[in-house]
């Protein structure tokens, strides 16, 4: 399977702030998609990143909040916007090649935020 | 939507023992199975999948159980190492672009 590298692996940021996530593929994929996973829980899928378009939001997670850009097959990026507290938390990026296939992770991102 | 806060429930094995893993799934509809390994500080990590015309898979070390009657998947780790120690996750997933569902998870504790 493709090799994600996402970046930054960690950060510590101050709340109110904002940090943008980045995720590379080393092959184009033809789907992207944002995990979020509290210590000790499992993946909670954010959006569905779509290339040249706007992302797919699942319930609970808004655009103004955590916007999503696609701009081609290899690469995607997941800012955290006005970050809170509560927003401490490991960010995944995933990619999948097309239906009934596995998906593919980055190392995360952890990020917490003071 | 966010799962309810509550610690991964934990398996406990014995190094050189079996080990049984079980995951319910929810979604009729699915077809496609996964089971991931996530070490600390790691993204998931795949390690066998089936689909739902199978019942059994099996790989190294590793065996997948499909029953879509009850909609339960197993994993069997046999000859369990320490480094085996790690949350493992089902997942579930159809042929249509969508993404995978993952499960709660479960803490896999190998015992020296």
């Amino acid at each position: 399977s493709a090799v994600i590298s996402q970046k930054p692996s960690r950060d510590i940021c101050q709340r109110g702030t904002s940090l943008t996530i980045q995720c590379q593929v080393d092959s184009q994929v033809t789907m992207m998609f944002w995990y979020r996973q509290q210590p000790g829980q499992s993946l909670t899928l954010i959006a569905t990143a779509n290339q040249g378009s706007e992302a797919t939001y699942e319930s609970g997670f808004v655009i103004d909040k955590f916007p999503i850009s696609r701009p081609n097959l290899t690469f995607s990026t997941l800012t955290v916007s006005n970050m809170s507290p509560e927003d401490s938390s490991i960010y995944l990026c995933s990619g999948k090649q097309g239906g009934g296939a596995e998906a593919f992770f980055g190392q995360g991102t952890r990020l917490t935020v003071v | 939507g966010e799962s309810v806060g509550l610690h991964l429930p934990t398996l406990s094995v014995q190094e050189g023992d079996n080990s049984i893993i079980n995951c319910a799934y929810s979604n009729s509809a699915s077809d496609y199975f996964i089971w991931y390994k996530q070490e600390s500080g790691k993204g998931p990590q795949f390690i066998i999948d089936i689909r739902s015309n199978m019942d059994k898979r099996q790989g190294q070390r590793v065996t997948v159980l499909l029953n879509k009657t009850v909609k339960h998947l197993s994993l069997q780790i046999a000859a369990t190492q320490p480094g085996d120690s790690a949350v493992y996750f089902c997942a579930e997933n159809n042929r249509g672009n969508t993404p995978l569902v993952f499960g709660k998870g479960t803490r896999l504790s190998v015992i020296a």
